[in-house]
C-alpha cells in the first residue's frame, strides 16, 4: 500500500493568512493526489483533484501543487468558514488517505 | 441534482452481518464506478472498496477482503456492501462516493459525490 504522510496534523491560523499542508507519498503518485475538506458531521468535499485542479464551485482561494511524492494544499488566504479537517488522498493504486489537518482559527 | 443515500447501519454483535444500500439519483448511475469509504469515530478516512461501473471488477482493502463485497444493481440504481464477519474494529461511519470520472477502469479515483453517511457499530 502506498502511505501518505500528512503534515502538520493541526494548525491554528487567523482570518486572512496563508494556510499550506502538505502531503508526502510513499512512492512516485504522479499527479494521482486530490484533497477533501470535512467539517463536523458532514460528509468530505472534494476540493482538488489531480494535484492542482479546483472542483467545480470551490473558491479560488484553495489551489494545490506538486507530483510525484511531494504536494502542497493551499488556502491564500483563510475564512472563518474554512474551518474544517481536510485530507489528502492518492489514487495511483488503491486509494488511500492522509491522516488529516485540523485547521483552526486563532 | 446528484443525490447519495446510505441506509442499513446499525448495531450488530461481532462475527455477525450486516447489509447496506446506497440509493443514487440524479446522475447516470451505470456509467459511473462506485465507492465505499469509512470512517472510525473521531478517526480519519479509509477507502473501503470499489465496483466499476459496469459491476465487472471490485477491488477491496485489506482490512476487509474476504469479509465485505461490494456490489451494484444499475437497474435499480444502488450500491451494496455486504458484510460479513464484522469486528469491532469496523465500526464506523460508512460513505458511499460516486468515482469523479465516467467509466472509468481504475481500481482508484477521485470521489465527487459523497451521500451523508450511515452508522455501524459492532458491540456485543
Amino acid at each position: 500500500d502506498i502511505q501518505m504522510t500528512q503534515s502538520p496534523s493541526s494548525l491554528s491560523a487567523s482570518v486572512g493568512d496563508r494556510v499550506t499542508i502538505t502531503c508526502q507519498a510513499s512512492q512516485d503518485i504522479s499527479n494521482y493526489l486530490n484533497w477533501y475538506q470535512q467539517k463536523p458531521g458532514k460528509a468530505p468535499k472534494l476540493l482538488i483533484y489531480d494535484a492542482s485542479n479546483l472542483e467545480t464551485g470551490v473558491p479560488s482561494r484553495f489551489s494545490g501543487s506538486g507530483s510525484g511524492t511531494d504536494f502542497t494544499f493551499t488556502i491564500s488566504s483563510l475564512q472563518p468558514e474554512d474551518i474544517a479537517t481536510y485530507y489528502c488522498q492518492q489514487y495511483d493504486n488503491l486509494p488511500t488517505f492522509g491522516g488529516g489537518t485540523k485547521v483552526e482559527i486563532k | 441534482q446528484v443525490q447519495l443515500v446510505e441506509s442499513g447501519g446499525g448495531v450488530v454483535q461481532p462475527g455477525r452481518s450486516l447489509r447496506l444500500s446506497c440509493a443514487a439519483s440524479g446522475f447516470t448511475f451505470s456509467s459511473y464506478g462506485m465507492h465505499w469509504v469509512r470512517q472510525a469515530p473521531g478517526k480519519g478516512l479509509e477507502w473501503v472498496a470499489v465496483i466499476w461501473y459496469d459491476g465487472s471488477n471490485k477491488y477491496y482493502a485489506d482490512s476487509v477482503k474476504g469479509r465485505f463485497t461490494i456490489s451494484r444493481d444499475n437497474s435499480k440504481n444502488t450500491l451494496y456492501l455486504q458484510m460479513n464477519s464484522l469486528r469491532a474494529e469496523d465500526t464506523a461511519v460508512y460513505y458511499c462516493a460516486r468515482d469523479g470520472l465516467p467509466a472509468a477502469i481504475a481500481a482508484g479515483g477521485f470521489f465527487d459525490y459523497w451521500g451523508q453517511g450511515t452508522l455501524v457499530t459492532v458491540s456485543s
